[in-house]
């Protein structure tokens, strides 16, 4: 089955040790985003890339960066996590050309920060 | 500044009965709309969409209402199943901005046998 595909699901990291989250996609679509979402709160979009465009949202702390090095993959770099960096992280794709605007989301990643 | 918003964080529902979601924007140049439904341990899932041009769209048991004018969009569940319990989001976009979406902060629906 095509789908988006987040490793690890759980993560735990030290405050400041870099970490990177992976995300994979056998849909082939061309847009690739990354969410953060903290519990009880709205999923808030950090950047996407639309195929090789990166596209960063004004808010997005400099902490997170991304790469996409491929279609299929997109990288979720975070530099020197602090507490307040603990999160459900979400990856999400879309195939902008057609005619539904649909994002397909993968099961995220529990980021833990101690 | 919360363009989209859900405010009823939990809503509890007889099985069989109708559930109504609700969900207010606050942008009214959103080009389109979605519910998506969320299990514990997943990632959201794509219900149901509308246009910004239309007032109604219609899925099986799940229908998405848009009243443009109230900045306000509504989804019902009819008939309520056990298994619809799950967190439902709502979320808004527009076409020119790489379909980036707005996500509300969800609602917790709860379907009792």
């Amino acid at each position: 089955d095509a789908m988006v595909i987040q490793n690890p699901r759980y993560q735990v990291t030290q405050f400041g040790k870099p970490v990177t989250l992976s995300c994979s996609q056998t849909l082939n679509h061309n847009v690739m985003y990354w969410y953060q979402q903290k519990s009880s709160q709205a999923p808030k979009l950090l950047f996407h890339y639309y195929d090789k465009d990166f596209n960063n949202e004004a808010d997005t702390p400099d902490n997170f960066q991304s790469r996409r090095p491929n279609t299929s993959f997109c990288f979720l770099d975070i530099r020197s996590p602090g507490l307040g960096d603990a999160a459900m992280y979400l990856c999400a794709t879309s195939f902008l050309a057609s005619l539904s605007y649909e994002q397909y989301f993968g099961p995220g990643t529990r980021l833990t920060v101690t | 500044d919360q363009q989209v918003k859900q405010n009823s964080p939990s809503l509890s529902v007889q099985e069989g009965r109708i559930s109504i979601l609700n969900c207010d924007y606050t942008n009214s140049m959103f080009d389109y709309f979605l519910w998506y439904k969320k299990y514990p341990a997943e990632g959201p899932t794509f219900l149901i969409s509308i246009s910004s041009i239309k007032d109604k769209n219609e899925d099986g048991r799940f229908t998405v209402f848009l009243n443009k004018s109230a900045k306000h969009l509504s989804l019902h569940i009819v008939p309520s199943q056990p298994g619809d319990s799950a967190v439902y989001f709502c979320a808004a976009g527009f076409y020119n901005q790489g379909g980036k979406l707005i996500f509300g902060q969800g609602t917790e629906l709860s379907v009792k046998p």
